[in-house]
């Protein structure tokens, strides 16, 4: 059975500082891959996927994933946060019949 | 384009009631999934329509739940008996034929005293 793991359930950062947000699944085959992001009362906004090809994907709101198949990853970096990137964020893998299998989810908190 | 929309998008109601959710997809898109997710979750998927039949339908909990997309586009997902446990905010999203990019609605949430 496919699963993801987002061992970071908060975490907070300072405005303009870098971010890395972990990513593990586990998945039988070759997997879809993506980011959601949430904001408080709005639905998940697709921010990046991963289906094939380029090993490093780029998203909206300068984000960035890279997909490390030896280490079952796909962690997501931005260079500088923003006030308005405070959110939660869940990594997802699947698609087609399956549905999307999420992880927990991880809530940044931006510090001024 | 309008993107998905649920109605309504808050719901309270009695143990033991009957609710319907309703969901409209992104026009032309013939994929429509159902996710549940309670609080501090992520999104748990319910069921997959492929135009109006569903495709896969392992992830609703139990008999309680139920799913129709009669015409191929509007689902309505029902849920009879509710219990407390069912108090969550249901998703819906929807793709277009050959796309694994899921778009989502904001979500009905559901609260049952």
């Amino acid at each position: 059975a496919q699963s993801v793991t987002q061992p970071d359930i908060h975490i907070t950062v300072s405005e303009g500082a870098s971010l890395e947000l972990r990513c593990n699944y586990s998945y039988g085959a070759t997997p879809y891959l993506f980011w959601y992001v949430q904001s408080p009362g709005q639905g998940l906004q697709l921010l990046l996927k991963y289906f094939s090809g380029d090993t490093l994907v780029q998203g909206i709101k300068g984000f960035e994933a890279e997909f490390k198949r030896s280490q079952s990853s796909f962690n997501l970096r931005k260079p500088s946060v923003h006030w308005s990137d405070a959110a939660e964020y869940f990594c997802a893998v699947g698609g087609g019949a399956d549905g999307l299998t999420f992880g927990k989810g991880t809530h940044l908190i931006i510090q001024p | 384009g309008a993107g998905v929309s649920q109605t309504p998008s808050n719901k309270v109601t009695e143990k033991g009631k009957y609710v319907e959710l309703r969901c409209d997809p992104i026009s032309g898109h013939t994929a429509l999934y159902w996710y549940r997710q309670s609080l501090g979750q992520g999104p748990e998927f319910l069921i997959y329509f492929q135009g109006t039949g569903a495709a896969d339908d392992s992830g609703l909990p139990n008999d309680r739940f139920f799913a129709v997309r009669p015409e191929g586009s509007v689902s309505t997902l029902k849920i009879q008996r509710t219990e407390r446990g069912d108090s969550a905010v249901y998703l819906c999203a929807s793709s277009s034929l050959g796309s694994d990019t899921q778009y989502f609605g904001p979500g009905t949430r559901l609260t049952v005293l």
